[in-house]
């Protein structure tokens, strides 16, 4: 069955260490979007990318970096940069740029 | 101003009701989305549309283009449809932009 796939669903990280997070899709989407959600917010864009070997900063990536080596993966990493990291984060794709979007299950960091 | 507003913000509902979610923007969009998520997190497409109305089982979406309006609909509500519904549409940098989403709870 084709869908995108985060891992891992709970992560426990340190204050001061950098963590990645995974996002693989295999629906053949061009587009693949990082979201930080909070309680009481709506989703944010950290980072998109349209197609392999480029992507784009949204509203909050400070503190974030990302890469699309690969059409299936756009891992986002969260650098000790990131003031407030402690979050769920949804990984989303669509075929086109603001195609219908198939999301991911999230990963909830948590960081102590 | 958000760009895009939802009401409710928390909606509980007895199982069998007739429910209507809003959503209101004020960005000119190509398609509008409605979602819905989990307690567990995950989210779900339920509607992508750009005009009109469509049906889905019990779900209903419409969207008013000139009022920048759409409302979803749940006939017949059920337990399970107690989730978190959010509205989005398509932003300028080809993301979506979300409203904060209406939390439903339906009561056996």
């Amino acid at each position: 069955d084709g869908g995108i796939t985060q891992s891992p669903k709970y992560l426990f990280r340190k204050e001061g260490q950098n963590v990645t997070l995974s996002c693989e899709q295999n629906l053949n989407h061009d587009a693949m979007y990082w979201y930080r959600q909070d309680p009481g917010q709506g989703l944010r864009l950290i980072y998109y990318s349209q197609i392999v070997n480029d992507f784009q900063k949204g509203d909050i990536a400070e503190g974030y970096s990302v890469s699309r080596e690969k059409k299936e993966s756009f891992p986002l990493t969260v650098t000790s940069a990131q003031k407030n990291p402690t979050a769920f984060y949804l990984c989303a794709s669509s075929r086109i740029l603001r195609g219908e979007a198939f999301f991911g299950q999230g990963t909830r960091l948590t960081v102590v | 101003k958000n760009e895009v507003e939802q009401s409710p913000q928390n909606l509980t509902a007895q199982e069998g009701e007739f429910i209507t979610i809003n959503c209101s923007y004020s960005v000119g969009i190509s398609a509008l989305h409605w979602l819905q998520q989990h307690p567990g997190g995950g989210i779900v497409s339920l509607f992508m549309l750009s005009s009109g109305k469509k049906k889905h089982g019990r779900l209903i979406a419409t969207i008013n283009i000139q009022e920048k309006h759409s409302s979803l609909h749940i006939t017949a509500s059920h337990p399970r449809d107690s989730a978190v519904y959010i509205c989005a549409v398509g932003g300028s940098q080809g993301n979506l932009i979300f409203g904060k989403g209406t939390k439903l709870s339906v009561k056996p």
